[in-house]
């Protein structure tokens, strides 16, 4: 699986949008790009996948440039519960597929302030 | 939205001894997985499982380390002789058989080994 590289902490005002950015540039052209997040001490949390299209669910929205090579998740309103480690994680399989493992990084610590 | 459920919470014992965490996957789920976080580390793949056998497993799932699916909704890991480096946050997950991007993760048990 390709590496990833993300930046270890971001700040952000709350009601502004938190953008964090992810770059994969070693990523093959089957391997999709995942986010998850680990509020503090919780378990880890599924928040929007993508293979080379824009994707955008209730949770936020996933830019991946046009060369896939970096990727950008979007909180576009963030509030304070959105405060956690943020991991951004490239994967050889597909949603449908019976793949396994998901490999952790160090991922973005976002703090969202009043 | 559906959970899956880890009990107890917190689990402390004594170096040597044998300890079984549980855990309850979502009911129409059919892969399950631990994973491990060592207090300030990175989440850690432990194992993965399917049709009631193990799929993949990583390095520290050694020998000490088992699982197992003794009914149709709990999902255990036991810990043979349990060491001071295991003192960690194990957490539970699981999928639907079609969405293998999205693991659902239990909120952990605390394992303190003295």
């Amino acid at each position: 699986d390709a590496k990833t590289t993300q930046p270890p902490s971001m700040d952000c005002a709350e009601g502004r949008a938190a953008n964090l950015p992810c770059n994969h540039s070693t990523i093959s052209g089957n391997e999709y790009v995942y986010w998850y997040r680990q509020i503090h001490s919780q378990g880890p949390q599924y928040i929007i996948h993508g293979l080379k299209n824009n994707e955008t669910n209730e949770m936020a929205s996933l830019i991946i440039t046009e060369d896939r090579k970096s990727s950008t998740l979007i909180l576009p309103h963030a509030t304070l519960r959105d405060t956690a480690v943020y991991y951004c994680i490239v994967r050889v399989e597909g949603p449908t597929g019976g793949g396994n493992k998901l490999t952790f990084g160090t991922g973005t610590q976002l703090k969202v302030e009043l | 939205e559906p959970e899956v459920t880890q009990t107890p919470s917190h689990q402390v014992t004594q170096m040597g001894q044998e300890v079984i965490l549980r855990c309850v996957p979502i009911s129409n789920h059919l892969y399950f997985y631990w994973y491990r976080q060592i207090l300030g580390q990175k989440v850690e793949f432990l194992v993965s499982f399917y049709n009631n056998e193990i799929s993949e497993k990583s390095e520290i799932f050694d020998d000490q380390f088992s699982v197992e699916r003794p009914d149709g909704s709990n999902f255990t890991l036991k810990i043979r002789s349990t060491k001071l480096e295991d003192s960690a946050m194990y957490f539970c997950a699981s999928r639907q058989r079609d969405r293998a991007e999205k693991l659902f993760f239990g909120s952990g048990t605390q394992l303190s080994v003295l």
